[in-house]
């Protein structure tokens, strides 16, 4: 299974933009990158997912590298309300792998 | 409202005594998974059901049993229950393997 890694933690400063990276080197054509994120006392949500080309949504975007072994999921101002844990995994849209390994993810942490 | 709900939220049950954790989703997705949250270990699968009839193991299955008799609902049998398997449980569904997975708000066990 193509994995993901990702740094255990960041900061930023409230209304500023973050950037948190996410390699994946061993992925394959057929892997979509998809970011979750878990809030305190919360169960994981959706955050924005991709296949080659950068993606825009309401809450994010996301950067995949031409190459796709490396992306980055952008918060253009962080809030006190971003401060969760994120989670970038890789999941696979061929029939018959299903299984998804979620990690550590990186704990983001919001300077007021 | 569309949503995943789990029962129940708290359990506090002693070793070896059957429970079951109820998961089910108003969304007629086709996929479901379970995944249990330890600290320092992240998000981990323990079983995934691609639809009903069909469900295969995870990363982490030993100890678990899970069924899908009907598309809505996927429960999480622990037989046996034994004090490694506490932990907090999430279920969550997606309506394929592309598109994003949908988190219930977690049950959190204590098996003394």
């Amino acid at each position: 299974d193509a994995k993901t890694t990702q740094p255990n933690s960041m900061e930023s400063n409230e209304e500023e933009p973050v950037h948190l990276p996410c390699n994946h080197s061993t992925i394959s054509g057929t892997d979509y990158i998809h970011w979750y994120r878990q809030l305190p006392s919360q169960g994981p949500e959706y955050v924005i997912h991709g296949l080659t080309s950068n993606v825009n949504n309401r809450m994010a975007s996301l950067a995949i590298a031409e190459d796709r072994k490396s992306s980055t999921l952008i918060l253009h101002r962080a809030t006190l309300r971003d401060a969760a844990v994120y989670y970038c995994i890789l999941r696979d849209r061929n029939f018959g792998n299903e299984k998804l390994t979620f990690g550590t993810g990186t704990r983001l942490t919001i300077i007021p | 409202e569309a949503q995943v709900t789990q029962n129940p939220r708290y359990l506090i049950t002693v070793t070896g005594k059957k429970l079951t954790v109820t998961c089910s989703q108003n969304m007629n997705h086709e996929y479901m998974s379970w995944y249990r949250q330890d600290p320092g270990l992240g998000l981990r699968q323990i079983y995934y059901s691609m639809n009903v009839e069909v469900t295969d193991k995870g990363d982490v299955p030993e100890g678990y049993k899970v069924s899908r008799k009907e598309k809505r609902n996927f429960p999480l049998i622990l037989e046996s229950p034994s004090p490694n398997q506490t932990s907090l449980y999430f279920c969550a569904s997606s309506y394929n393997r592309a598109n994003e997975q949908f988190f219930g708000p977690g049950t959190r066990l204590t098996v003394l």
